[in-house]
Parts: C-alpha cells; structure tokens; sequence
C-alpha cells in the first residue's frame, strides 16, 4: 500500500537557521506530492506541490521542495526561519486512486 | 478564491444528540471531502463524493452520515457519537477527483466535542 513518511517528528530551531524536513513514499508510478502547512488553530494550508517538470519546486512564504524520484524523496526546505514558521507540516502524496495519503507530520518550533 | 468554508467552528454535543456539520465551496469544484483529524495527528480521510455522489467511503460508522445536496454543499450528519469521535472535522474540495493531478483545498474544520 502507498504510505508516506516523514521522518522528523519534532524539530526545534532558532530564527534564522535553515530548515530541511524529510518526506518519503513508497509508491512507484506517478505520484503528485504536496506539503501542507498547519498553524496553531488554523486550517490545512497548501505550501507547495509537485506534478512534474522542475524537479525544485517553490512554494509560498520562502519555502521549497526537491523532488528526487531515485530516492523517492520529496524534501521541504526554508534557507532561514522565522519565529511565524512554527506550524505542523504535512507531505502528502496522491496516487492514481486519486486519495491523498499524508505523513505523520512534523511540529516545528522557532525559538525566537 | 480558494476558500472552502465550514460551520460551525465548534460544537459540542452529547452522546444522544443529532447534529449536522457544514461545508462549502464555490470555485466550481466536483469533488468534496471529508476528514477526521486528531490533535497533533494527520487527517484521515472519511469520504468522498465525486459529482455529488458518494464515491469513496473509508468505513466509517453509520453514526456518521454524509450527504452532498448539491455541488456546492457539502453535510455532515453525525447521530449517537462517541466520546471518541471528538476531533476536528476538515472539508476539502478539489477540481476532480481520482487519477489526475488535482488539489485539494482545506477549510478551517469544525471542532467536536462530544461528552
């Protein structure tokens, strides 16, 4: 079955320090892939995704994603975060079911 | 617009009561979505209704009970819950659904209690 994985839980960081969060899936043909983000008591907001083309993908508000089908990787990334960056993150990936199949998400918190 | 909206923002019902959540969009979307998220947990998704028409259902319990009046709206009606189903009830809309490339667009969600 399709599954994605995400591999840091919790991350805490400092304002300004850069930002890798890991995101794995397990399905073989073609896969659309997104990064969600959640802010404390707000809704799913979309950051970013993937359909095909540019492997690097930019999102809103400075944040990007690379697309490595070889690693079956799609990697979220943020040069230097601010402190409004504190959120849950989700990759999410949908297969030719159509169904979206999300990680376990990352908390991150940016100590200001 | 990429709005979804959803009513109530919050509710709090007890385990005998019928009430009903409320989702709607109007980008024009054929397929509507509803998901279950637990704090700290990803949403699960519960249906899914594709040109109003019930196409997915992920084995939810009867106590829950969708219905799409029309392509805009989109219902929740939850009869005899547990307190196990307290969580935040999320809508999503999307162009289409199945294998093609679409976007799904989330609301805010309601957030149930259920004593």
């Amino acid at each position: 079955a399709q599954s994605v994985s995400q591999h840091n839980h919790h991350v805490i960081l400092s304002e300004a320090a850069s930002l890798e969060l890991g995101c794995n899936y397990s399905y073989g043909g073609t896969v659309n892939l997104f990064w969600y983000v959640q802010y404390p008591g707000q809704h799913l907001q979309l950051l970013l995704k993937y359909f095909s083309g540019d492997p690097l993908v930019k999102g809103i508000k400075g944040f990007e994603a690379e697309f490595i089908k070889s690693k079956f990787s799609f990697n979220l990334r943020k040069p230097s975060v601010q402190w409004s960056d504190t959120a849950e993150y989700f990759c999410a990936a949908s297969s030719n079911t159509g169904k979206l199949i999300f990680g376990q998400g990352t908390t991150l918190q940016v100590k200001p | 617009d990429t709005e979804v909206t959803q009513t109530p923002k919050h509710l709090v019902m007890g385990m005998t009561n019928k009430k009903s959540l409320k989702c709607e969009q109007h980008m024009g979307h054929r397929a509507m979505y509803w998901y279950k998220q637990k704090a700290k947990k990803p949403p699960e998704l519960m249906f899914v209704y594709s040109y109003e028409k019930l196409s997915i259902n992920e084995s939810v319990p009867s106590r829950f009970s969708p219905e799409c009046p029309n392509s805009s709206l989109l219902n929740l009606h939850l009869h005899a819950l547990q307190p196990e189903d307290s969580a935040l009830y999320l809508c999503a809309s999307s162009q289409e659904s199945g294998p093609r490339r679409e976007t799904q667009y989330f609301g805010p969600g309601t957030r149930l209690l259920v004593l």
